[in-house]
């Protein structure tokens, strides 16, 4: 079935750079992307979303990117802290815009 | 605390036995959703509520696993005759009524099958 992907299960960066976490998608029908942050032993936790009449959408410190045409997804995160050391998912809503299907994730490491 | 809570946190059972799940989401909220996670892996679908009706089932829900929400509130969620295969965090969101708004997770319930 339809499925969303990560293009690295990794990334590690340096404190107070910034930090660029891609996903591809593979339903061109979807209309809303969601990122999720999930630290160990919790629950993913929502960051910031977007929806397909958008290609740019900023939060604090964070930025999503959508490039329907490429079918592309990124989030950035701006002067990255130990905090942000985390796994983040990107999503996408499916039938109807109710159903939320994630992709693998990747694994942010901060360093110090 | 996103206000949706789960309970129990951990659960450790021996194969074959029965084990019941429950969420409690965020009051207004019509939606609610089962999820679960093995490790180093996205969340995976199972199952779909809005009010007290099942909208959706995941082909991953075989016949051993069954939710419930009667009341529209809170949900279980019960796996019968348990397998290690089950071990795995298992959680629940909530959502509002409008369409491709994010849902909210709950912590999870951890469970091992030994």
């Amino acid at each position: 079935g339809e499925n969303v992907g990560l293009h690295l299960p990794t990334l590690s960066v340096q404190e107070g750079d910034n930090s660029i976490i891609n996903c591809a998608y593979s339903n061109s029908a979807s209309d809303y992307f969601i990122w999720y942050k999930q630290e160990s032993g919790k629950g993913p936790q929502f960051i910031i979303d977007i929806r397909s009449n958008m290609d740019k959408r900023q939060g604090q410190r964070v930025t999503v990117l959508l490039n329907k045409t490429v079918k592309h997804l990124s989030l950035q995160i701006a002067a990255t802290q130990p905090g942000d050391s985390a796994v983040y998912f990107c999503a996408e809503n499916g039938d109807g815009g109710f159903k939320t299907i994630f992709g693998a994730g990747t694994r942010l490491f901060v360093k110090a | 605390d996103t206000g949706v809570s789960q309970n129990p946190r951990h659960k450790i059972t021996k194969r074959g036995q029965n084990v019941t799940f429950r969420c409690d989401p965020i009051s207004e909220h019509n939606r609610l959703y089962w999820y679960r996670q093995t490790l180093g892996q996205g969340p995976e679908f199972l199952t779909y509520f809005q009010n007290e009706a099942q909208l959706e089932k995941s082909r991953l829900l075989s016949d051993r696993f069954s939710a419930e929400r009667p009341k529209g509130s809170f949900s279980t969620l019960e796996i019968q005759r348990t397998e290690q295969g089950d071990s795995a965090m298992y959680l629940c969101a909530s959502g509002g009524l409008r369409q491709n708004t994010e849902a909210f997770f709950g912590q999870g319930t951890r469970l091992t099958v030994v």
